[in-house]
């Protein structure tokens, strides 16, 4: 157990939808990471927060957005959701602003149909 | 720009034989990489790392990797490997921003050891 926390482990909803993703990092940690991981695409990384703003960004589509509460938890969301958007969604965390050290949760799997 | 490339998809190996995971980077830049493991069903756990300093790494569960920059690899090595293993493996290396960071990761190998 990373101690990473991931909500809901399954998602299962139709095109066109919105979703919600929500992650609490391991305690202490104040940067989170949103990876997604698909059959053809791999894993790819898509935004990072750390301390409740934005720090890096990766291959994240316009109709993905994330935050990161006072609390620390962050939530991806995911709208106007395509059959491709079908994935295995991970969060991780860090202590700090660089991925020296980096806890993955187990992730969610959006199914999109 | 940084990339990643895994030189294997599957290896088959078995059991109590020695075992290497081949990856290749580019980096035009300082260069720190990563190994992780994803077990069936779940997140990845991250093996073990180069920063900096000695370029052999050792990490959890027996293995170790040697940082070769002239080559530009970072081979994962395990010289007898169990049924446990069997798992896929991804190198990534840190790609560093300005006040932050991203892992850039290669496509995977998937190591299944049989008996």
């Amino acid at each position: 157990d990373s101690g990473v926390t991931q909500t809901p482990k399954h998602l299962i909803t139709a095109t066109g939808q919105r979703v919600t993703l929500r992650c609490s990092p391991r305690s202490g940690d104040l940067s989170v990471y949103w990876y997604q991981q698909s059959l053809d695409q791999g894993l790819q990384f898509l935004i990072q927060y750390y301390n409740g703003e934005e720090r890096a960004k990766g291959n994240i589509l316009e109709r993905f957005s994330a935050q990161q509460f006072p609390d620390l938890h962050s939530e991806l969301n995911l709208s106007s959701l395509e059959l491709g958007d079908s994935a295995l969604y991970f969060c991780a965390s860090s202590v700090d602003q660089r991925p020296y050290e980096q806890y993955f949760g187990p992730g969610t799997r959006l199914t999109v149909t | 720009a940084q990339s990643v490339t895994q030189l294997d998809s599957q290896v088959p190996v078995f059991e109590e034989a020695p075992v290497e995971l081949r990856c290749n980077y580019s980096s035009s830049v300082s260069v720190y990489l990563f190994w992780y493991v994803q077990y069936p069903n779940q997140g990845l756990q991250l093996l073990l790392k180069y920063l900096s300093g000695s370029t052999l790494v050792k990490g959890i569960n027996g293995f170790e990797a040697e940082f070769n920059k002239s080559q530009t690899s970072f081979h994962l090595r395990k010289p007898s490997v169990h049924i446990s293993d069997t798992a896929e493996y991804f190198c990534a290396v840190l790609l560093i921003y300005n006040q932050g960071g991203k892992l850039i990761f290669g496509q995977g190998t998937e190591l299944s050891v049989k008996p």
